[in-house]
């Protein structure tokens, strides 16, 4: 597509369930990366997706955060058991890969746990 | 997570007046990137900076990549109300991950 696409924009879930985040990168975008921002903060890196090398997920806050990336293309952010902390804005982002490549972010997802 | 340290972290000038900001860290970053976010939208790429006392403009925006690769500075030349939003520095150590700052949130008052 022409853009990142995340999907959906906002979620509100109920604490102890588990979230599904879609994003859907650049066309030919190897590399694909999510970030989180909490309210008022920067942004967190997550975990990073290179082509079929095996991903960086140094930036998984626990083990209740999960990612994938099928076909080299699409990826889903998995979340489970939601607690109110996980609350945020989930950003994904992809590139040429290239060293030196910028980013190009989505929309993001605004995930509210009550 | 690790951050850099960005400054100031907010400010409110009159539309006309030129704005400065700026990002440091203590460790040495091989490419320094600039984005803005609008409200409910994802950051967008303003500056790419690849060298070590790089000056580089895009239109009323000018960025430098500081000579001893810690920091990099943003200037905003005769600010617009549309240059509201907040401003991030990025800098990218090893081959792909990037470290964002604390961000820069900039209003402009007509």
């Amino acid at each position: 597509g022409a853009g990142v696409s995340q999907s959906p924009s906002n979620k509100v879930t109920e604490k102890g369930k588990d979230v599904e985040l879609r994003c859907d990168p650049i066309s030919g975008h190897t590399a694909l990366y999510w970030y989180r921002q909490s309210l008022g903060q920067g942004l967190e890196f997550l975990i990073y997706f290179q082509g079929n090398s095996a991903p960086d997920k140094s930036g998984l806050p626990s083990d209740r955060f999960s990612a994938e990336r099928t076909g080299g293309s699409v990826s889903t952010l998995t979340i489970q058991r939601t607690q109110q902390e996980d609350s945020a804005v989930y950003l994904c982002a992809s590139s040429l890969g290239g060293q030196g490549s910028g980013y190009t972010f989505g929309s993001g997802t605004r995930l509210t746990v009550v | 997570g690790q951050q850099l340290n960005q400054s100031p972290q907010s400010m409110f000038i009159q539309e006309g007046e030129d704005v400065s900001m700026n990002c440091t860290s203590s460790s040495i970053f091989n490419t320094w990137l600039w984005y803005k976010q609008d409200p409910g939208e994802g950051p967008v790429l303003l500056i790419a900076l690849y060298k070590a006392g790089e000056l580089t403009s895009n239109g009323r925006l000018t960025a430098q990549f500081g000579i001893t690769r810690k920091d990099s500075f943003l200037n905003i030349s005769a600010s617009i109300p549309s240059d509201v939003g907040i401003y991030f520095c990025a800098g990218r150590q090893g081959t792909y991950k990037y470290i964002f700052g604390t961000g820069t949130r900039l209003k402009v008052l007509a």
